[in-house]
């Protein structure tokens, strides 16, 4: 079965400043997909950024990019210009070729510092 | 406005009562979700339905039960055979992976207490 680990539990970074959240996967597959979700306080998970496992170029939108290293299996969020509304629980998602569900990691918490 | 409206928002239930939570969806989309989220845990798959009136059991499914009577609901009902019910319940839900990368949406949750 594939799994997802954020090794971090916890981060924290200084406001306008950059922070990178790590995930790691294990999959056989070679074909498949990755993202991250935030979850604010308010509990509402919303998507950051999507990774196509068959494009080399890693995603980018706007102050969020990946580090999507297939090889090495890790698909780290670089989180640039840090804003206190970054403040939440980050979730790596995995999703395999065949069907529609996502596996989740444990989530890393972001506080930001003012 | 399209969205996935969950209901209700906070629940207590008394051990041995089944409770059901709601979830509604008018994005139209085929398939939905139920997860469960504990701290520490990240969110694990309960049940998912790819179309109406078919279900899979996900990871955790013992305790649980579904139905996917319409397109646009997916029930989920919590049982007294659930050892720890305690916890948040987020619902989901997703067009086919041919016409997108069959990204997730989600409800705002439901937070299940067992007192």
């Amino acid at each position: 079965a594939q799994t997802v680990t954020q090794s971090q539990p916890e981060m924290s970074v200084q406001e306008a400043e950059t922070v990178t959240l790590s995930c790691t996967y294990d999959t056989s597959e070679s074909d498949y997909y990755l993202f991250w979700y935030k979850q604010p306080p308010s509990r509402q998970m919303i998507l950051v950024i999507r990774q196509e496992a068959y494009k080399q170029q890693n995603a980018t939108e706007n102050r969020f990019s990946v580090n999507f290293q297939k090889a090495a299996k890790s698909f780290s969020l670089k989180i640039s210009d840090s804003q206190l509304g970054d403040a939440a629980m980050y979730f790596c998602a995995y999703r395999g070729p065949y069907g529609n569900k996502l596996v989740f990691g444990a989530g890393t918490i972001l506080r930001v510092k003012s | 406005d399209g969205g996935i409206t969950q209901s209700p928002k906070y629940l207590f239930r008394k051990e041995g009562q089944n409770v059901t939570l709601s979830c509604e969806q008018n994005l139209n989309h085929d398939a939905m979700y139920w997860y469960r989220q504990d701290p520490g845990q990240g969110l694990r798959l309960i049940y998912y339905s790819q179309i109406v009136n078919d279900f899979q059991k996900g990871d955790i499914a013992e305790g649980y039960s579904v139905s996917r009577e319409k397109k646009e609901s997916f029930p989920l009902t919590v049982t007294s055979a659930q050892k720890n019910p305690t916890a948040f319940y987020l619902c989901a839900s997703s067009i086919p992976r041919t016409v997108n990368t069959g990204e997730l949406f989600f409800g705002e949750g439901s937070r299940l207490t067992v007192l």
